[in-house]
């Protein structure tokens, strides 16, 4: 199986400051369609994971334009240009270029 | 709007079945080009892919290698819904559960997602 690593694990950031969240796979994702299938999720406490952006840098339906997924290969980031206070919760990437499908561990975004 | 209703006991006996039904409205659990998933999420393991069924022509099923002498997803057309057994159950598979739609724009679009629901293995 893919083993997705995430850094930081835990990540304070100021209100209207920006963040930034990596991602490592073990092996490379793109997929022999020439694809990257690499989404990241949030979770809000107490909800289930949402969709942010999937294939690598492409942004679900009503998600915010301050969230952009970029990287190539086995390098992710996950970045909020200005942080907003709706924005706490916990952040995974998780590959579906192969199966099974991986997630990170989670990084959990604060507000200091 | 698509919406995932998830039912089913919250507390199963080790070596029992678990069993959790995932109700849909809004799509066809028969869609050509959607994908109806299980996932669980645990403090130990974190979130984890356990397996999906889904219609082209015909039905067909993936699962987690996992857990994959223990699991079955299974359509009901007559309901519009789909379910999850896990059989022989231990410990290790307490956990929030969750049914997801792929909803077949991309490879792991997994667009609409249950309320979760805590399966706890215990006697």
């Amino acid at each position: 199986d893919i083993v997705m690593t995430q850094t930081p694990l835990s990540s304070p950031v100021t209100l209207g400051q920006p963040a930034s969240i990596s991602c490592r796979s073990s092996q490379s994702l793109v997929h022999s369609d020439g694809n990257t299938y690499l989404s990241w999720l949030q979770q809000r406490p107490g909800q289930p994971p949402r969709l942010l952006i999937y294939e690598l840098s492409k942004r679900f339906s009503g998600v915010p334009d301050r969230f952009s997924g970029s990287g190539a290969g086995t390098d992710f980031t996950l970045k909020i240009s200005r942080v907003e206070a709706e924005d706490v919760g916990v952040y995974y990437c998780m590959q579906a270029t192969q199966f099974p499908h991986t997630f990170g561990q989670g990084t959990k975004l604060e507000i200091k | 709007q698509v919406q995932l209703q998830q039912s089913g006991p919250g507390l199963v006996k080790p070596s029992q079945t678990l069993s959790l039904t995932c109700a849909i409205s809004g799509d066809s659990v028969s869609s050509d080009s959607a994908a109806w998933n299980w996932f669980r999420q645990s403090p130990s393991r974190g979130l984890e892919w356990l397996g999906r069924t889904y219609y082209r022509s015909k039905w067909h099923n993936n699962y987690a290698e996992l857990v994959k002498s223990r699991i079955t997803v299974n359509p009901d057309t007559s309901r519009n819904q789909f379910s999850l057994q896990l059989n022989s159950v231990t410990p290790e598979d307490t956990a929030v559960y969750y049914c997801t739609r792929d909803g077949g724009t991309s490879y792991g679009f997994f667009d609409y997602w249950g309320q979760g629901t805590v399966i706890t293995v215990s006697s």
